[in-house]
């Protein structure tokens, strides 16, 4: 079955830290992979995919993500946090000719900046 | 929000009762989802359409029903709500083909509380 771990509930991080938010997947075939970032009452905002190419990925607010195919992960990465990130963090993935678009998300991790 | 709008924002219901929640969107994508999210579970898919009267069944399907009339509308019915559907609900679209490459865009939720 596929399906996508986040391995931590919470990160907390200092302001002006690098921080780092994991992600693991499992899918037989090749993996398109997502971020997503929730800020509270809100919906789902977009941050970065993976589809093919350069493994480093860069997304929306400074965020990037490395794609590692041997360790079958995804973190999502940000040299210096704010504490305007704090938010929770979706990760998602999609099997290359699943022909429906359907994601399998991450059961999320918490971010919280500390100034 | 990526033009999607979801009505009614917040509901409360009692077991037994019928319920429709609406997904609007409008630039005539063509592929659109409804999610539920509950902690520890991030996003699972219920249904998802690929066209007007094109629907298929996600992962949590089970209770739920969906219409889609109209290229714009996406309507998620709980024909007999439970408390287990107490949830908060998201419609999402695909904003190219629906191919596995496209990123989805989701609105704004709909927290429905069954008592």
């Amino acid at each position: 079955a596929q399906s996508v771990a986040q391995p931590e509930d919470q990160v907390n991080v200092a302001e002006g830290n690098p921080l780092t938010v994991k992600c693991t997947y499992s899918v037989s075939g090749n993996p398109y992979l997502f971020w997503y970032v929730q800020y509270p009452n809100r919906g789902l905002q977009f941050l970065l995919k993976y589809i093919t190419g350069d493994n480093l990925v860069k997304g929306s607010y400074g965020f990037e993500a490395e794609f590692n195919k041997s360790q079958t992960s995804f973190h999502l990465k940000k040299p210096s946090a704010l504490v305007s990130d704090s938010a929770l963090y979706f990760c998602a993935v999609r099997v290359a000719s699943s022909n429906t678009g359907k994601l399998i998300f991450g059961q999320g991790t918490t971010l919280q900046v500390k100034p | 929000d990526a033009g999607i709008t979801q009505s009614p924002r917040h509901k409360v219901t009692e077991t037994g009762t019928p319920v429709t929640l609406r997904c609007h969107q409008t630039e005539n994508h063509r592929y659109m989802y409804w999610y539920r999210q509950d902690p520890g579970h991030g996003l699972r898919l219920i249904h998802y359409s690929y066209g007007v009267k094109d629907t298929d069944k996600g992962e949590v399907s089970d209770g739920y029903s969906v219409s889609r009339s109209k290229t714009e509308d996406f309507l998620l019915t709980l024909e007999s709500a439970t408390s287990s559907q107490t949830s908060v609900y998201f419609c999402a679209i695909s904003l190219l083909r629906g191919a596995d490459t496209d990123t989805q865009y989701f609105g704004p939720g709909t927290r429905l509380t069954v008592l």
